[in-house]
């Protein structure tokens, strides 16, 4: 199974600012994800990371919002733009091999906007 | 109607006792379906895939129903360290998208 870390861990931020939030794999991997998780709720996809093209969003997730970035199959970043305190949540980084395959995940971002 | 869907819980349970769970899924184009558990303010880990032919491991059963787009798992001798959420999870989209039901809370109480 793959390592998957983040940075930060948690983070608080103040309104109209915005984060970007760092996820590196131990390992070379296909595909990257990201996932929004608010209180008391499960997971929500955000977007599949792209290594070398525009990341691919989910419906009511846009690139201005959560821009994304793909270098290579090892790393990955997420933005959150111009926060507001809706955008308080969990935001975690998953990576799998492909087809099929299992997605594990980071141990995730604890975001609070003030 | 919501594309998984589980029972929230929470079901308390005393130790050693055997608990099911039940999850219902709408898009029968769903290709592969998994249990993770997630536990407080952590990151869900996966604890099986399901497999129509049932799988366990250890005092885990697994099971799918596709005709009637039901997974189920089984959980024996339930133990306080079994206390977390379990994600009912499918594989949908062209084999990579993940989407997740809200989970179903398990307390183990001595």
């Amino acid at each position: 199974s793959a390592v998957i870390s983040q940075k930060p861990s948690r983070d608080i931020c103040q309104r109209g600012t915005s984060l970007t939030i760092q996820c590196q794999v131990d390992s070379q991997v296909t595909m990257m994800f990201w996932y929004r998780q608010q209180p008391g709720q499960s997971l929500t996809l955000i977007a599949t990371a792209n290594q070398g093209s525009e990341a691919t969003y989910e419906s009511g997730f846009v690139i201005d919002k959560f821009p994304i970035s793909r270098p290579n199959l090892t790393f990955s970043t997420l933005t959150v733009s111009n926060m507001s305190p809706e955008d308080s949540s969990i935001y975690l980084c998953s990576a799998g091999g492909g087809m099929g395959d299992t997605q594990y995940f980071g141990p995730g971002t604890r975001l609070t906007v003030l | 109607r919501k594309e998984v869907e589980q029972d929230p819980g929470p079901f308390n349970v005393p130790e050693g006792a055997t608990v099911a769970f039940n999850c219902t899924y709408s898009n029968s184009a769903s290709q592969s379906f998994f249990w993770y558990r997630q536990d407080c303010r952590k990151e869900p880990k996966l604890l099986m895939s399901v497999y129509s032919s049932g799988n366990e491991d250890g005092r885990f059963t697994a099971q799918l129903n596709r005709a009637s787009q039901y997974i189920s798992l089984l959980i024996r001798d339930s133990k306080l360290s079994d206390s977390a959420t379990y994600l009912c999870v499918l594989l949908t989209g062209g084999g990579n998208k993940l989407t997740f039901g809200t989970g179903t809370q398990l307390k183990v109480e001595l």
